[in-house]
């Protein structure tokens, strides 16, 4: 019952590298998230998705590019890598037919740190 | 949606139950209660949700007052594995699109022996 995966767990960027936060969930769920959590702080949302083809931005999107071609996979891009972007990074789904029930199913969490 | 306001920091001991508040007095009339916890390092994990009935699962109790104005939440019998940062949101129901929960800071819930 894997639920939501991220992959990596931990990684470390040098100032303006670029990669991949990989995010994918076999539950069919239709929503899918992104957050990210500083120290001490709560969660911010980065960017969503309703469907496959449909992405949107959320509250601090600057910096950031998604991807939907899939139900299941929902990978974030980080270009130009810069200190402000060290955080937790969350993934989370849910399905879209539960309109008074907004059940999150997150993930482990992907921790990331750009020096 | 309607602002949230918790205290930064409870305590509770093993075996007793953890009654976590939350105020929400600008709550309007399809607002929802959402409760989540974050156990250190984790992704938040789902407690339990209401609209105006106290709600009861194999986690929780969430007792709503009768102005909607605040909330509580119980653990009946907290253990150790319980110690984590609680969040209580305030949240419209889905109208189609894609919610966006909003977390705060939360309270952090120490339970100890």
């Amino acid at each position: 019952n894997a639920g939501v995966t991220q992959t990596p767990k931990f990684r470390i960027l040098k100032i303006g590298q670029s990669m991949t936060l990989q995010c994918t969930q076999d539950m069919n769920h239709n929503y899918m998230y992104w957050y990210r959590q500083d120290p001490g702080m709560g969660l911010k949302l980065i960017y969503y998705s309703v469907g496959a083809g449909i992405t949107d931005k959320g509250e601090v999107p600057n910096g950031y590019n998604v991807s939907r071609s899939t139900t299941e996979d929902f990978p974030l891009r980080l270009e130009l890598a810069a200190p402000s972007q060290t955080s937790v990074y969350f993934c989370a789904s849910r399905r879209a037919q539960d309109r008074t029930n907004e059940k999150l199913f997150f993930g482990s969490g992907t921790q990331l740190s750009v020096l | 949606d309607a602002k949230t306001t918790q205290p930064t920091s409870m305590d509770c001991a093993e075996g007793r139950a953890a009654n976590l508040p939350c105020n929400h007095s600008t709550i309007s009339g399809n607002e929802y209660v959402y409760w989540y916890r974050q156990i250190h390092s984790q992704g938040p994990q789902y407690i339990i949700h209401g609209l105006k009935n106290n709600e009861t699962n194999e986690m929780a109790s969430l007792i709503i007052t009768e102005d909607r104005k605040s909330s509580t939440l119980i653990l009946p019998h907290a253990t150790l594995r319980d110690t984590a940062v609680y969040y209580c949101i305030v949240r419209v129901a889905s109208t189609g699109t894609a919610s966006k929960l909003t977390f705060g800071t939360g309270t952090r819930l120490q339970v100890t022996l």
